[in-house]
């Protein structure tokens, strides 16, 4: 079945990074486009970053589009979230996804790694 | 970016009832839309997609409809087990954005 795993949450301080990271398994991850999404505390989903099958195309939401890059490493089926320069609006609750291809649609996700940013 | 707007922001119902949950974005998205049903503590789990086929092992009340810039989901027989956030998606371009959910409860 398919589970995805994410990893890497804590707590930092403004202007720090983190690197969130999220295992899968249980199909084959090398042909799936791969997300992350975020949930402030009490608040709606955002939607974060993609990246292709291949790890070529990437797309960032704008609030995070130059401080966060999204990678994969297929090879380990695992997906990535470098997160530079962490602002306090960016504590969340981070999940990995995946794209249920043919366009659209999150059909499988994690369940999430907690990151808060306090000074 | 495109803006997804959800109302009501709350909405409670008697078991049995019907219960439709609008969802308007800021352009035509055509028929790029997915609806996801978040219960208190959980991960989202999707719901329909293509804003109108509904995705696989979800129960037949759930059902979508609209295109273009107005869409709905509705769920025929409210159950105690659909207490959740419902949240629209758009897959339009990027970035994708969602609404910021609708919240059923059971009156």
């Amino acid at each position: 079945q398919v589970q995805l795993v994410e990893s890497g949450g804590g707590v930092v301080r403004p202007g720090s990074s983190l690197r969130l990271s999220c295992a899968a398994s249980g199909f084959n991850f090398n042909t799936y486009s791969m997300h992350w999404v975020r949930q402030a505390p009490g608040k709606g989903l955002q939607w974060v970053a993609i990246v292709g099958y291949d790890g070529g195309d990437r797309y960032y939401a704008s609030s995070v589009k130059g401080r966060f890059t999204i990678s994969r490493d297929n090879s380990k089926n695992t997906l990535y979230l470098q997160m530079d320069s962490l602002r306090a609006e960016d504590a969340a609750v981070y999940y990995c996804s995946r794209d249920r291809g043919d366009w659209g649609g999150l059909d499988y996700w994690g369940l999430g790694t907690l990151v808060t940013v306090s000074s | 970016d495109i803006q997804m707007t959800q109302s009501p922001s709350t909405l409670s119902a008697s078991v049995g009832d019907r219960v439709t949950i609008s969802c308007r974005a800021s352009q035509s998205i055509s028929g790029y839309l997915a609806w996801y049903q978040q219960k208190p503590g959980k991960a989202p789990t999707l719901l329909i997609y293509d804003a109108s086929t509904l995705q696989s092992g979800v129960p037949s009340r759930f059902s979508g409809s609209g295109s273009g810039t107005e869409f709905t989901l509705t769920i025929n027989s409210l159950q105690p087990d659909d207490v959740a956030t419902y949240s629209c998606q758009h897959y339009s371009s990027y970035p994708w954005t969602f609404g910021q959910g609708t919240k059923v409860e059971i009156k």
